[in-house]
């Protein structure tokens, strides 16, 4: 079952920042957080993931609170591409051989 | 950069008839997953594959379905009996490590439609 909760939806104007947030209260200490995309009816795209420490690639950050009970993920300038279903996923050595794939979140980039 | 190609992008067929869907992992991989998304519904894991032998299934993944690595390249999907239901974007997938600290990369998805 999912352990994770996220808005069904957000809207971000292109070129600004889009922080997508994640809440994982339940998170055990050997889970990592990651986050995929769908682009509409494409395969998922793998984004980023992180143990506890902030991590960035060249797609976006993510900053995992101290707690590890929240997480966000950042675009750091939102372009019409980015348009999609944001999936925050949380894993580890005892979850087994899957990933969960909840409703995530729709965001829409806006011209 | 390398990627996991899946044929046929879409293929239709009858109720009943066994389809067989197929997938080149990129190389290196050692991991491979089957996931489907029936329409307008969430991205659902069906089967996970490792060292020639399934590691994990769902309950979706019941008797008709198989899988197979027969050539060190292909990984195929075979359902044997398909139904209404069976219809779904079909994903596999591939991953250079365990799960535990690696990423999954998807195939752009076969889609099948069941008449």
């Amino acid at each position: 079952d999912a352990k994770t909760t996220q808005p069904t939806s957000m809207d971000c104007a292109e070129g600004r920042a889009a922080n997508l947030p994640c809440n994982h209260s339940t998170i055990s200490g050997n889970e990592y957080v990651y986050w995929y995309r769908q682009i509409h009816s494409q395969g998922p795209q793998y984004i980023i993931h992180g143990l506890k420490n902030n991590e960035t690639n060249e797609m976006a950050s993510l900053i995992i609170t101290e707690d590890r009970k929240s997480s966000t993920l950042i675009l750091p300038h939102a372009t019409l591409r980015d348009t999609a279903v944001y999936y925050c996923i949380v894993r580890g050595p005892n979850t087994g051989n899957q990933f969960y794939f909840g409703t995530g979140t729709s965001l829409t980039v806006i011209p | 950069e390398p990627e996991v190609t899946q044929t046929p992008s879409h293929q239709v067929t009858q109720m009943g008839q066994e389809v067989i869907l197929r997938c080149v992992p990129i190389s290196n991989h050692l991991y491979f997953y089957w996931y489907r998304q029936i329409l307008g519904q969430k991205v659902e894991f069906l089967v996970s594959f490792y060292n020639n032998e399934i590691s994990e299934k769902s309950e979706i993944f019941d008797d008709q379905f198989s899988v197979e690595r027969p050539d060190g390249s292909n990984f195929t999907l075979k359902i044997r009996s398909t139904k209404l239901e069976d219809s779904a974007m079909y994903f596999c997938a591939s991953c250079p490590r365990a799960l535990n600290t690696g990423e999954l990369f998807f195939g752009e998805g076969s889609r099948l439609t069941v008449l």
